[in-house]
This record gives structure tokens, sequence and C-alpha cells, in this order.
């Protein structure tokens, strides 16, 4: 079965800041895996999707990597804006059709 | 192009009533999944659609049942409802070679 997990639950940085967030899966046999933004009370955002056999996707200020062997992915952020605070959730599917499962997600907060 | 669409965006029912909450999915996407979203939790996987049939279902009873439709549109249904289910119900579609692209959600609060 498998399980994603972020970490770490939030984050606060100071408006310029570099960060990375984290999502780590149980199953490395994923078909791809996916970074949403949500805003408080609002629906998901896709970021970034990379396919199983891509190592990273780019778009941006934003760059996601996979790894499957370790079963991690990375999102980095680069000069963090106040705008970029929100909640990022990573999320992986097993096959072509399968469903999506999703991590708890990271809390960002980028203060100016 | 519209995205995925859902209806309504906000519901207040009282416990023990039916609702019925609707999605429209972004144009050239055939499948159809939904989600439910409790108060800082990530989604969790309610059913998914495709064809007009449910191919896959999530930890949910019974009480949630589906429905999609030749156009690809789809219909969530919860019966008896408990205070437990009020939540950010979500709706997804996609097609074969892309990712998940999501609607704004159904707030849904039982009272």
């Amino acid at each position: 079965k498998q399980e994603v997990t972020q970490i770490p639950a939030a984050l606060s940085v100071p408006e310029g800041e570099n960060l990375v967030l984290n999502c780590s899966f149980t199953d490395s046999a994923i078909y791809n895996l996916q970074w949403f933004r949500q805003d408080p009370g609002k629906g998901l955002t896709s970021l970034l999707l990379i396919q199983s056999s891509q190592r990273e996707q780019t778009s941006g200020r934003l760059n996601a990597s996979l790894d499957k062997s370790s079963g991690r992915s990375t999102l980095y952020i680069a000069a963090s804006q106040p705008g970029d605070s929100a909640t990022y959730l990573c999320a992986a599917t097993k096959t072509s059709y399968d469903k999506v499962i999703f991590g708890p997600g990271t809390s960002l907060s980028v203060i100016p | 192009d519209a995205g995925v669409t859902q209806s309504p965006t906000h519901l207040i029912k009282t416990r023990g009533q039916q609702v019925t909450l609707r999605c429209s999915p972004k144009s050239g996407h055939d499948t159809v999944s939904w989600y439910q979203q409790a108060l800082g939790q990530g989604p969790q996987f309610i059913f998914q659609y495709y064809e007009e049939e449910e191919r896959q279902r999530g930890n949910f009873p019974d009480r949630f049942s589906g429905h999609q439709y030749p156009n690809y549109s789809s219909e969530l249904n919860v019966n008896a409802l408990l205070l437990g289910d009020s939540a950010l119900y979500l709706c997804a579609s996609r097609t074969l070679d892309y990712g998940y692209t999501f609607g704004s959600g159904t707030r849904l609060t039982v009272v």
C-alpha cells in the first residue's frame, strides 16, 4: 500500500530565501508524481508533473526532482515571495489509470 | 478552455439529509475522480469513474455513491449525512497521458 509523507509539516521563511520541501513515498513503482499548491479553502493547482522516466521538471522558480530508488521527491522554490504562501502537496500515482495518493502537505509561510 | 468546474461551491446540510455534488471535467478528459479533504489533511480518494462505470473505490462506506454521464460529467451523492462528512469535496479529471486537474471544490458543512 502506497503511503506518502511530507517534511516539514510547516515552514516559515523570510522573503527571498531558497527553500526545499520534501516528499517520501513507500512504493517506488510509481507512474508519476505531481506537486500541487492549495490556497486556504481552495482547490488544488498543479505545479509540476514528473513522469516515472524523468528525473526533474522545472517551471519558473520551481524545480521538482524525483528519485524512485530512494522513494523521494523534492520541490525547490527559488527566491521565495509572500505570494508563495500556501500548502504544498505531493501526490503519487501507481499506474496510468490509478488513483492519486496524497501526502499531508507542507504549509509554507513567506514573511515579507 | 474551462478547467474542472464543481457546483455548488458551498453547501450546508442537516444530519441525516442527502446531498448531491456535481462536477464537469476539463474538456477532453474522460476520467473523473472524487476526493474528500478534511481540514488540515491531504485529500482522500473516494472513487473514480471511467466510461460511466466505477473503476476504483477508496475506503468509504456505501453511503457515498456516484454516477458518470455520457458527456463525462459526474455526481457524488452522500446519504444519511454525518457531522464527520463535513469537508471539502474535490473533483479531478484526467486523460491517459497527463496528470490530474482539480476543481475548486465544494465545501460541505453538516450541522
